[in-house]
């Protein structure tokens, strides 16, 4: 069964450095997403991505954050200068245009811990 | 805004027992999905099953079984003949009909099932 793939399965960082989580959605999907889920609480949504542009992000996604499909199979999560609170699991999901219940496929996670 | 609220953090079940997971949504949409995933303790988000909301008939996946009730709007989930493979967070999610909308989450009940 086709796999949303992210690397690194873990990665800890220093505070103020530059992070850069990868994902490789499902090939034939077209629309793209990163949650985050804090350790101990519920899975929040932080950007979708459509058609090479962000359909909607929330609050959590400022201006640190960013995202890019540099090529056509890479969906990449940037963030610029990582705060202590930016400690979680990051999940990477995509989807089709076609699925009749419009299932988003999750990949494994990236756990990312701020030092 | 969509809010999911699930009421339960914890439950324990007996192993081949079944049991009922709570969660209730709001919206003021009419075309929208429902769906239940499941996080063992590996943090992977794992699809269990999925309803959509014009549709009148209880979703059902093997031992997993929603009650769908539109008009009060809540949505359970039923473990029938409880594993200890079940044992896992489980998360009510809504998404809105449309393109790119996301997935919001409910905060999440803990399901222990014992011997």
């Amino acid at each position: 069964e086709p796999e949303v793939t992210q690397t690194p399965s873990h990665q800890v960082t220093q505070m103020g450095q530059e992070v850069i989580l990868r994902c490789v959605p499902i090939s034939n999907h077209l629309y793209f997403y990163w949650y985050r889920q804090i350790l101990g609480q519920k899975v929040e949504f932080l950007v979708s991505f459509y058609n090479n542009e962000i359909s909607e992000k929330s609050e959590i996604f400022d201006d640190q954050f960013s995202v890019e499909r540099p090529d056509g199979s890479n969906f990449t999560l940037k963030i610029r200068s990582t705060k202590l609170e930016d400690s979680a699991m990051y999940f990477c999901a995509s989807r089709d245009s076609h699925s009749g219940a419009n299932v988003l496929t999750f990949g494994a996670g990236s756990r990312l811990t701020v030092l | 805004a969509q809010t999911v609220t699930q009421s339960q953090p914890e439950m324990s079940v007996q192993e081949a027992e079944t049991v009922t997971l709570s969660c209730t949504y709001d919206t003021s949409e009419s075309d929208y999905y429902l769906f239940w995933y499941k996080q063992p303790p590996s943090r992977q988000m794992i699809l269990v099953i999925r309803q959509e909301a014009y549709k009148q008939q209880n979703a059902t996946e093997n031992r997993f079984s929603v009650n769908f009730q539109k008009a009060a709007k809540s949505f359970s989930l039923k473990i029938s003949d409880s594993q200890l493979g079940d044992a896992a967070m489980y998360f009510c999610a809504y998404r809105r009909g449309g393109t790119a909308s996301k997935l919001t989450f409910g905060t999440g009940t803990r399901l222990q099932v014992t011997l």
